[in-house]
């Protein structure tokens, strides 16, 4: 099954850009990957999906136009331009993995971001 | 407007159980697979179990599996979590989400504020 790994913190100042990175482990760069973002103390929301190529399969409601997904071989990036306050959050990348009547869904560790 | 919220954690000792409840709005409930999912206390988030749509098929996390049952009331619109031989891992904050597919790939939209779960003596 597939392994997602997130580095723990990034930070940007506020008004700047920052860019988040979730890597699959070798053999899975077709997979999906799906972002959410986790406020203090709230449940996670759900981003966006991206696929390979870095398409856009779907985007949660009330995200905004400042956030876009990226994809490139192994990495799936999710970038955060104009950072706001409210934009300080957990952000967690997942993606589902079934095999026949299996199912599996993975997260990654969560990035913690900072607005500086 | 779509909403779904948690009820049911609280403080149980190991070995005892306990059952979570999430109550959902805004949504046909049988048309879509619902999930749990947790978070330890400082920690990432863990995929627990899955129900499908017609509710006939059920999937668990290896570290859950045969302790933990999922199952659904829809004259209710209910989704529940029934926790057997509860551990001190097991404390997390549990969430229940709706899965939303397409080309058969899932993703979870929208979660509910979660339900703590505290395993302890």
């Amino acid at each position: 099954q597939p392994v997602l790994t997130q580095p723990p913190s990034a930070s940007a100042s506020l008004g700047a850009s920052v860019t988040l990175t979730c890597t699959l482990n070798s053999g899975y760069s077709n997979y999906k990957v799906d972002w959410y973002q986790q406020r203090p103390g709230k449940g996670p929301r759900f981003v966006m999906r991206v696929g390979t190529g870095g398409i856009v399969e779907s985007k949660g409601d009330g995200i905004p136009d400042r956030f876009s997904v990226l994809a490139s071989g192994l990495n799936r990036y999710l970038t955060i331009k104009n950072i706001q306050e409210e934009d300080e959050s957990d952000y967690h990348c997942g993606a589902d993995h079934g095999s026949g009547r299996t199912f599996v869904y993975v997260f990654g560790g969560g990035t913690k971001v900072t607005v500086l | 407007q779509v909403q779904l919220v948690e009820s049911g954690g609280g403080v149980v000792q190991p070995g005892r159980s306990l059952s979570l409840s999430c109550a959902v709005s805004g949504f046909t409930f049988r048309s879509d697979d619902m999930y749990w999912v947790r978070q330890a206390p400082g920690k990432g988030l863990e995929w627990v179990a899955t129900l499908s749509y017609g509710a006939r098929d059920k999937y668990y996390a290896d570290s859950v599996e045969g302790r933990f049952t999922i199952s659904r009331d829809t004259s209710k619109n209910t989704l529940y979590l029934q926790m057997n031989s509860l551990r001190s891992e097991d404390t997390a904050v549990y969430y229940c989400a709706r899965g939303r597919v397409l080309r058969s790939s899932t993703w979870f939209d929208p979660w509910g504020q979660g339900t703590l779960v505290t395993v302890s003596s």
